[in-house]
């Protein structure tokens, strides 16, 4: 059974650093690798997707990248700002069934 | 407009009533999913639909019920509630081609309480 794990469960840093959030996964044989913001009491906003055959994916600030065979993943934030502050969620799609399965995040305050 | 719409988007209810919550898509995309999410246990799959006539079990289907009444609607049912079905639920879509292959989009969420 694939299970997901992200440390650190919460992390606080001044605006303007640079961050990663890091991603585990037990299971290699993955089709894709998705991130996700979610902001207290709302839905979940996809960030980035990197599939199975690539190692990296870039939006913006964000830089996400893949080592399947490590099963590790990590979210790079640049110059970070007060209003990237939420939980940031990992999630896998593996197995027969191509199921997601999430981590239980990691809760990020940019402090200003 | 949102792209992925639920509905109630808070709903109280009592042990034993049945309740069904509502998840309509103007993405256009095949495939649909329920997932709750609870504190400390990150989301966990209830069911998905990879089309109209296509309905699966997830990880945590008992007690629940889904109907794929369009392409668009997925709606989820808990034929009598019971209080440790206390959790926000989201729906999401995704599409089996295209440009976002097989990224998933959620909605707001509906935060659901059995008392």
């Amino acid at each position: 059974k694939q299970e997901v794990t992200q440390i650190p469960a919460a992390l606080s840093v001044p605006e303007g650093e640079n961050l990663v959030l890091n991603c585990s996964f037990t299971d290699s044989a993955i089709y894709n690798l998705q991130w996700f913001r979610q902001d207290p009491g709302k839905g979940l906003t996809s960030l980035l997707l990197i599939q199975s055959s690539q190692r990296e994916q870039t939006s913006g600030r964000l830089n996400a990248s893949l080592d399947k065979s490590s099963g590790r993943s990590t979210l790079y934030i640049a110059a970070s700002q007060p209003g990237d502050s939420a939980t940031y969620l990992c999630a896998v799609r593996s197995g027969s069934a191509r199921q997601l399965t999430f981590g239980s995040g990691t809760q990020l305050t940019v402090l200003p | 407009d949102a792209d992925v719409t639920q509905t109630p988007r808070n709903r109280i209810t009592k042990t034993g009533k049945r309740i069904m919550l509502e998840c309509s898509q103007t993405k256009g995309h095949d495939r649909m999913y329920w997932y709750r999410q609870d504190p400390g246990l990150g989301l966990r799959l209830i069911y998905y639909s990879f089309d109209v006539k296509d309905i699966n079990k997830g990880e945590i289907s008992d007690g629940y019920s889904v109907s794929r009444q369009a392409q668009a609607k997925f709606s989820l049912s808990l034929e009598s509630a019971i209080p440790n079905q206390t959790a926000l639920y989201f729906c999401a879509t995704s599409e089996s081609g295209g440009r976002s292959y097989n990224e998933q989009f959620f909605g707001p969420g509906t935060r659901l309480t059995v008392l």
